[in-house]
């Protein structure tokens, strides 16, 4: 199986930081990687697929970027909705499997 | 617009079974792979099994493989999950998400299952 890993596990921004996350694959999977977003008692969003394209209707300010093993999330300038948990996931191959999500909160 | 509706969920005695339900609208779900995530309480994603637009091709976690059942019908666009033998760490919620290309682009909200005496 192909295990997801995220840095950090957790962090603390201010309104109007820059965000980066990083996700990392214990082997190459391409560009087939996807961010999920997920907010307390709330369903995950799908957010980027294929590494960097943003899904429909998900602001630019959002964006992907890597290939192979090295993966990021980037938030441009953090809103008071986008605290919340991300996660990374690969579907290059099957068992699907994500990382163990970091949690974005207010400083 | 896009509705994925899981229900079924509920508590349940160690070893029983419970049957979850996925009824899709507003999109052409017999395109769509279709999944199931769960997510324990506190925990993070845990993706659990597939299975393909038309049925034919399904893959499960190691931690269901021969527990868990997927299927699909697509004339009434619902999605189910057979879960048998459930355990204690079964409990989670549930959610149905579909997708193209093996990625998975829409989520259900989630239906509850705890397996607890």
């Amino acid at each position: 199986d192909i295990q997801m890993t995220q840095s950090p596990s957790s962090l603390s921004a201010s309104v109007g930081d820059r965000v980066t996350i990083t996700c990392r694959a214990s082997q190459g999977i391409s560009n087939y990687l996807a961010w999920f977003q997920q907010k307390p008692g709330k369903a995950p969003k799908s957010l980027i697929y294929a590494a960097s394209t943003l899904q429909s209707g998900v602001p630019s300010k959002f964006s992907g970027s890597g290939s192979g093993t090295d993966f990021t999330l980037t938030i441009s300038s953090l809103q008071p909705e986008d605290f919340a948990t991300y996660y990374c996931q690969q579907y290059y191959n099957y068992p699907r499997t994500f990382g163990p999500g970091t949690k974005v909160d207010i400083k | 617009q896009v509705q994925l509706v899981e229900s079924g969920g509920g508590v349940v005695q160690p070893g029983r079974s419970l049957r979850l339900s996925c009824a899709a609208s507003g999109f052409s779900f017999s395109s769509y792979a279709m999944h199931w995530v769960r997510q324990a309480p506190g925990k993070g994603l845990e993706w659990v099994t597939v299975i393909s637009y038309d049925g034919s091709t399904k893959y499960y976690a190691d931690s269901v493989k021969g527990r868990f059942t997927i299927s699909r019908d697509n004339s009434k666009n619902t999605l189910y999950l057979q879960m048998d033998s459930l355990r204690p760490e079964d409990t989670a919620v549930y959610y149905c998400a579909g997708g193209v290309s093996g990625r998975v682009d829409y989520w259900g909200q989630g239906t509850l299952v705890t397996v607890s005496s």
